[in-house]
């Protein structure tokens, strides 16, 4: 199946840093949704994303819709021991995550030393 | 927020054997769920679209009389794998439709012998 790309693959950072990941499409979104995968959880919903140009934050976590409706990029700051895991994207293509399917970035794993 | 649970958590089961996982939206109504697989170290694959009172919608490549979906009610939908194989083993996770966004389960981690 299609899946967005994400990037970088893998990140290594100390505690305090900020991080800043991203994930970019061939074909225009209408949503773009981002979620954190604890292991052997579920994803976790973090931020969504319904329109271009839209930049939104959740605590010390910030994310963007960009203008061409083809990537979308995810901030930490600040980060913590706890912000450890993996992060998805998700983009959909009619307006609402939920009334059409998801399709998934390739995802970031995040490790971060206290 | 909204809560979907997943039941079991983990099975392990004999090839050959069915095995039926439980979505289930605890706090709101969802006209639709969805049922995902995730092999180690990789991302979510949709497998399919479940409906409320209808057909679910498969996506390419899944087989749907391998993974039979049944979404009878509003907060509950689910996935039977029928005659299991070792490479049905995998991590499957619903997620469920509330206004405009997904809400997921925990998933259930089948291992199949």
């Amino acid at each position: 199946g299609q899946q967005l790309n994400q990037s970088p693959q893998s990140m290594f950072i100390q505690e305090g840093e900020d991080v800043s990941m991203n994930c970019t499409s061939s074909s225009i979104f209408n949503t773009w949704l981002w979620y954190k995968q604890d292991p052997g959880e579920g994803p976790v919903l973090l931020i969504a994303l319904y329109k271009a140009g839209e930049l939104t934050s959740n605590g010390r976590l910030t994310a963007q819709f960009g203008i061409t409706r083809k990537d979308s990029f995810l901030n930490i700051s600040a980060s913590i021991p706890s912000d450890v895991g993996i992060y998805f994207c998700a983009g959909s293509r009619l307006k609402g995550g939920a009334t059409n399917k998801l399709i998934f970035g390739t995802g970031t794993l995040l490790a971060v030393q206290p | 927020g909204a809560v979907v649970s997943q039941h079991p958590s983990r099975v392990i089961c004999k090839s050959g054997t069915s095995v039926k996982i439980e979505c289930r939206s605890l706090d709101f109504q969802a006209t639709t769920m969805f049922w995902y697989r995730q092999f180690p170290k990789k991302s979510l694959m949709l497998m399919a679209t479940s409906n409320e009172g209808s057909k679910a919608t498969y996506e390419q490549g899944v087989e749907k009389d391998k993974f039979l979906i049944n979404h009878a009610s509003l907060t509950l939908s689910t996935l039977t794998v029928t005659s299991a194989h070792p490479e049905d083993s995998s991590f499957y996770i619903c997620s469920a439709r509330r206004e405009e966004t997904q809400y997921f389960g925990p998933g259930t981690r089948l291992l199949v012998l």
